[in-house]
């Protein structure tokens, strides 16, 4: 039961345009999300996140919009950069549960120089 | 710089050895979490543990038990390995009541169980 879903196994941008990487949740204890960004032979590294009590976060680049009602969140990378291309996933929290973040299954960005 | 350190970064097991996969963080985290990561099916939880001696069945526990005897350290063992059981394995760690701020990533193990 895949409680985060990323349905784009793949993507890609060309250089200086919009990336928008998409996720999907179904349990709606989910309270908190986050965005990792992982290169081939390295760990996970936390990119952005959002809190349930807001819609929208914007750092630099990076931007994640969260749309509870629709169970679904997005991030935005504008303007795309070659050291962009990586695996992203999605994770996602509730506050009140047991620390576990569940992540989805990812999404490998191309950047197209 | 904090770290999480996973002992091996690659590995060739055989049918059926017993595996220990070692993981050691320097930032005092409470939390510590063994992932493995599957083309097209993300980074899925093993077993986690909020304290030394504590344990926690994650969402894929069979065929994996984990120890934790000292705060910084938290192994991972596959008891009888096998080829379903080749993957990659992500040891994570944080801080109490910090998860929700994300977690800290050592480089992974590429395990290959032939």
């Amino acid at each position: 039961d895949q409680q985060v879903k990323q349905n784009s196994p793949s993507l890609s941008v060309q250089e200086g345009r919009i990336s928008i990487l998409n996720c999907d949740y179904t349990n709606s204890m989910f309270d908190y999300f986050l965005w990792y960004k992982k290169y081939p032979a390295e760990g996970p590294t936390f990119l952005i996140s959002i809190s349930s009590i807001k819609d929208k976060n914007e750092d630099g680049r990076f931007t994640v919009f969260l749309n509870k009602s629709a169970k679904h969140l997005s991030l935005h990378i504008v303007p795309s950069q070659p050291g962009d291309s990586a695996v992203y996933f999605c994770a996602a929290s509730a506050v009140f549960g047991n620390e576990k973040l569940t992540f989805g299954t990812g999404t490998r960005l191309t950047i197209i120089p | 710089d904090v770290k999480v350190t996973q002992s091996s970064r690659y590995l060739v097991k055989r049918t059926g050895e017993k595996v220990f996969l070692e993981c050691v963080q320097d930032m005092d985290h409470e939390n510590m979490f063994w992932y493995r990561q599957d083309p097209g099916l993300g980074l899925r939880l093993i077993y986690f543990s909020y304290d030394v001696k504590m344990k926690e069945k994650g969402d894929i526990p069979e065929g994996y038990s984990v120890s934790r005897e000292k705060k910084e350290r938290f192994s991972l063992i596959l008891e009888s390995a096998s080829t379903n059981q080749t993957s990659m394995y992500l040891c994570a760690s944080s801080s109490r009541g910090t998860a929700i701020y994300g977690y800290t990533f050592g480089s992974g193990t590429r395990l290959t169980v032939v």
